[in-house]
């Protein structure tokens, strides 16, 4: 166990809706990472956090947002969902930029 | 722009050694780890290593750094069962701690 915890483990919706991905990251870590892992794209970084601000983006679609909160947990907001939407997402956590990221348990997301 | 490649697949016996392989491009990357993944879990880590460094042993693992062919390998001694997993290369790009993964090393250890 990471200490990373993220709900829902899974999640079914369609073409068109939005969900809401929810992160906690071990007690102390400032850090946020958000992932996207499928079958053709693989593991790619999406956005981080850092004590609430963002602070570096990667391939994240213009659908999709996060933000992270005062008491540190994070958000990552999908829309407008597409079949291709459909994938692993991970959060993972860092007491800093500088340091380790520790992975949560993903939320699989089915998009029928 | 950067990439990260490892070999797909590896089968190795109980109790044999195993060597996983990657190669990265970005020769600014400050450090390089290994992630295992298990079926329907996350990334675990297993081991890390600074870019000033050849070398990093911790228990079964050994880390090996060359950096002037940017090969990272990871040797799993006394291989288990349980070491049956997708284990991933990702070396840190940038200050901020982005990762650039590759596509999965998947490791069956055979009885």
């Amino acid at each position: 166990d990471s200490g990373v915890t993220q709900t829902p483990k899974h999640l079914i919706t369609a073409t068109g809706q939005r969900v809401t991905l929810r992160c906690s990251p071990r007690s102390g870590d400032l850090s946020v990472y958000w992932y996207q892992q499928s079958l053709d794209q693989g593991l790619q970084f999406l956005i981080q956090y850092y004590n609430g601000e963002e602070r570096a983006k990667g391939n994240i679609l213009e659908r999709f947002s996060a933000q992270q909160f005062p008491d540190l947990h994070s958000e990552l907001n999908l829309s407008s969902l597409e079949l291709g939407d459909s994938a692993l997402y991970f959060c993972a956590s860092a007491e800093s930029s500088y340091n380790e990221q520790f992975f949560g348990p993903g939320t699989r997301l089915t998009v029928l | 722009g950067e990439d990260v490649e490892q070999s797909l697949f590896l089968s190795v016996r109980e109790g044999d050694s195993s060597v996983i392989n990657c190669t990265y491009t970005d020769s600014s990357s400050t450090y390089l780890y290994w992630y295992k993944q298990e079926p329907g879990a996350g990334l675990q880590l297993l081991t890390y290593i600074f870019s000033n460094m050849d070398m990093k042993q911790d228990q079964r693992l050994t880390v090996l750094l060359n950096k002037k062919d940017k090969h990272l390998s990871l040797r799993i001694a006394d291989t288990q069962t349980g070491d049956s997993a997708i284990y991933f290369c990702a070396e840190r790009t940038d200050s901020w701690g982005k990762l650039q993964f590759g596509a999965g090393t998947q490791v069956v250890v055979t009885p």
